[in-house]
């Protein structure tokens, strides 16, 4: 099966700093990729999502100044927590999809911790 | 906003019973997936079922589709420990010319041995 690698899986960071987080397609070009935001013990929030080549396009009550994400190839897709804070924390999921658009391969997650 | 809601939102039982997790949705879709994810991990794909598919088997896995009452159900039959995840149903919204995926809330399940 298709191969998605998150990386970092977790990362402790200062409040006001910046972090960057990667997600990257193994064997398959990724079109689309989505980001997801995860509470303990909730449900997946869809944050946004990213089309090589273009803006991403962020979902409802997301900050897109706060989350930058940039989908630089068909490979990688990056989203970067400006000036983080502590009500930022939180498990972080990527995930892409083949040109058939249907089921989605995730990353394994990044958990984010801000002092 | 979320699509699926399910039930119940934790199951707990011993190895060897059959699980069976629920999954409402609100509006018409064209597939309707589930997922399971170990804790503190990213998701992986069980099964997809198509709207116009009313059950669907892969191994121990059985899910139904019942699109008059928006509604799927997964059942795990023989249930091991190592079941022991959350599920997640997840329908697809189709937006802009792309599809995205919503979940629903999740069911924990605990298998013990």
């Amino acid at each position: 099966g298709a191969v998605v690698s998150q990386h970092p899986s977790r990362v402790i960071c200062k409040s006001g700093t910046s972090v960057k987080i990667e997600c990257r397609s193994l064997d398959f070009q990724a079109t689309t990729m989505f980001w997801y935001r995860q509470f303990p013990k909730q449900s997946l929030m869809l944050m946004a999502t990213s089309n090589e080549g273009s803006k991403a396009t962020y979902e409802q009550g997301v900050e897109k100044d706060k989350f930058l994400i940039n989908h630089a190839s068909l490979t990688l897709s990056t989203l970067t927590v400006t000036s983080a804070h502590p009500e930022d924390s939180s498990f972080y999921i990527c995930s892409a999809s083949t040109t058939t658009n249907e089921k989605l391969f995730f990353g394994s997650g990044t958990q984010l911790s801000v002092l | 906003s979320q699509q699926g809601e399910e039930d119940p939102q934790a199951l707990s039982i011993q190895e060897g019973e059959n699980a069976t997790m629920n999954c409402s949705y609100k509006t018409s879709i064209n597939n309707l997936q589930w997922y399971r994810q170990n804790s503190g991990r990213g998701l992986v794909h069980l099964i997809l079922i198509r709207s116009n598919e009313r059950e669907k088997h892969s191994g121990r896995l059985r899910v139904t589709l019942d699109t008059s009452k928006k509604s799927s159900s997964l059942l795990i039959t023989a249930s091991r420990a190592a079941d022991t995840a959350s599920y997640f149903c997840a329908t697809d919204a189709i937006t802009g010319g792309y599809n995205k995926l919503i979940f629903g809330a999740g069911t924990r399940l605990a298998v013990h041995p």
